[in-house]
């Protein structure tokens, strides 16, 4: 039992360069999240999918795109990656997500973008 | 808008003392939920708790206590007798009960205990 794996553990992309992060987890969890970590601000939604088929936008959605064909799955793409996309990317999932359920985590992504 | 909020930005104690991180939360919702998770130098994020809004019973987990008082909107963090390994960054996260409820952050506080 892995919980959530999350791969690569750290990518090195130039400016346009295009890569996608994937999120896996065996929980049998309906639904999963990606988020990023930036110095002194915690931790913000990037996109969330609360089932197989659909996805939906958080707090900072812009310059990502994603999407969870198996339920298992929940992958990250950034088509164009900018500097500012150089930030910490964890995935998380939980078993529902409209009662409180606690989100367990993978263990991040580390992107730096030159 | 839910918002949380951690105003100690950093902690730093020496072993064995206590120490206490703040949590003010805001939400709308009359249900919600609130959550510590720890985060260690290694940087993976540790769930510690979660408590509903319905129960205000104070938490004992070993060296761990948590308050949780909604006539001030708090979840503080209690740490007994810190040690070494408590260093990490504590993040208290909030989550509604309305639609799909996600996971509010707040920006952490970093606990740093000396030996």
């Amino acid at each position: 039992n892995a919980g959530v794996t999350q791969t690569p553990k750290f990518r090195v992309l130039k400016t346009g360069q295009s890569m996608t992060l994937l999120c896996a987890q065996d929980m049998n969890h309906e639904y999963m999240y990606w988020y990023r970590q930036d110095p002194g601000m915690g931790l913000r939604l990037i996109h969330y999918s609360v089932g197989e088929g659909t996805t939906a936008k958080g707090e900072v959605p812009d310059g990502y795109n994603v999407s969870r064909l198996k339920k298992q799955n929940f992958l990250l793409g950034l088509e164009s990656a900018a500097p500012s996309q150089t930030s910490v990317y964890f995935c998380a999932s939980s078993s529902y997500g409209n009662r409180g359920e606690t989100q367990y985590f993978g263990p991040g992504t580390r992107l730096l973008v030159l | 808008a839910q918002k949380v909020t951690q105003a100690q930005t950093e902690i730093s104690v020496v072993e064995k003392e206590d120490v206490t991180l703040d949590c003010v939360y805001e939400t709308r919702d009359t249900t919600y939920y609130l959550f510590w998770y720890k985060q260690p130098p290694s940087g993976e994020l540790v769930f510690l708790i979660r408590r509903n809004s319905f129960d205000e019973q104070n938490e004992i987990s070993g060296r761990y206590s948590w308050n949780f008082q909604k006539s001030t909107s708090s979840f503080n963090f209690t740490i007994t007798a810190s040690q070494v390994v408590d260093s990490a960054v504590y993040f208290c996260a909030l989550s509604g009960n309305s639609g799909y409820s996600t996971l509010t952050f707040g920006k952490g506080t970093m606990l740093l205990v000396s030996p």
